[in-house]
């Protein structure tokens, strides 16, 4: 069955460090791959996607994602982290079949900045 | 652009009466629209997926007689939480995919803010 992992329950960072979400994926084929972000008391906004091509993806707010095929991972990562990105962080894959368009997300991992 | 709303944003309701939920999408034609439900500190579960003009369909486990989702137009759908229970709530959030994409085969899906049951 298709799951999406994500073995940190939280993490905590220093605002200015740099940081790496890690994500990994089960999935016969390859996958469609997102990385959302939520705030509290707002929904879900897209950081990133990838369905192809280039296996490093660029995303808003200054976030990349690399797709690793052979570690079927899509770790997500910020050079410097600022505060306003402490928020819970959700990777996702997305199923294209019969039935139409799937996503499974991924726990979620809470992002806490310290000054 | 892509810009998904939903209402109320919070209720809180008696147990054994029905909550409707909308879903809106305000700047493109939502052809395909999910409801998802999540607990606290937990992750988005999909409860169904529900096409314009066509019956959703339900996530195993998920009871369709108890969540009526409605899809009647490409930018409304609307949740029917019938004769809730202090179980149910929960947060709930849709969001929405339409063909707005070039490729139209890897549709990205734009989520509401979602809307907090209390149910008493």
């Amino acid at each position: 069955a298709q799951s999406v992992t994500q073995p940190d329950i939280h993490i905590t960072v220093s605002e200015g460090a740099s940081l790496e979400l890690r994500c990994n994926y089960s999935y016969g084929a390859t996958p469609y791959l997102f990385w959302y972000v939520q705030s509290p008391g707002q929904g879900l906004q897209l950081l990133l996607k990838y369905f192809s091509g280039d296996t490093l993806v660029q995303g808003i707010k200054g976030f990349e994602a690399e797709f690793k095929r052979s570690q079927s991972s899509f770790n997500l990562r910020k050079p410097s982290v600022h505060w306003s990105d402490a928020a819970e962080y959700f990777c996702a894959v997305g199923l294209l079949n019969t039935g139409g368009f799937k996503t499974i997300f991924g726990a979620g991992t809470r992002l806490f900045v310290k000054a | 652009g892509a810009v998904v709303s939903q209402h109320p944003s919070r209720v809180i309701c008696k147990s054994g009466t029905s909550v409707k939920i909308e879903c809106r999408s305000l700047d493109f034609q939502a052809t395909t629209m999910f409801w998802y439900r999540q607990f606290p500190k937990q992750s988005l579960m999909l409860m169904a997926t529900s096409n314009e003009g066509s019956k959703a369909t339900y996530e195993q486990g998920v009871e369709k007689d108890k969540f009526l989702i409605n899809h009647a137009s490409l930018t409304l759908s609307t949740l029917t939480v019938t004769s809730a229970h202090p179980e149910d709530s929960s947060f709930y959030i849709c969001s929405a995919s339409g063909l707005f994409e070039e490729d139209w085969s890897t549709d990205t899906q734009y989520f509401g803010p979602g809307t907090r049951l209390t149910v008493l």
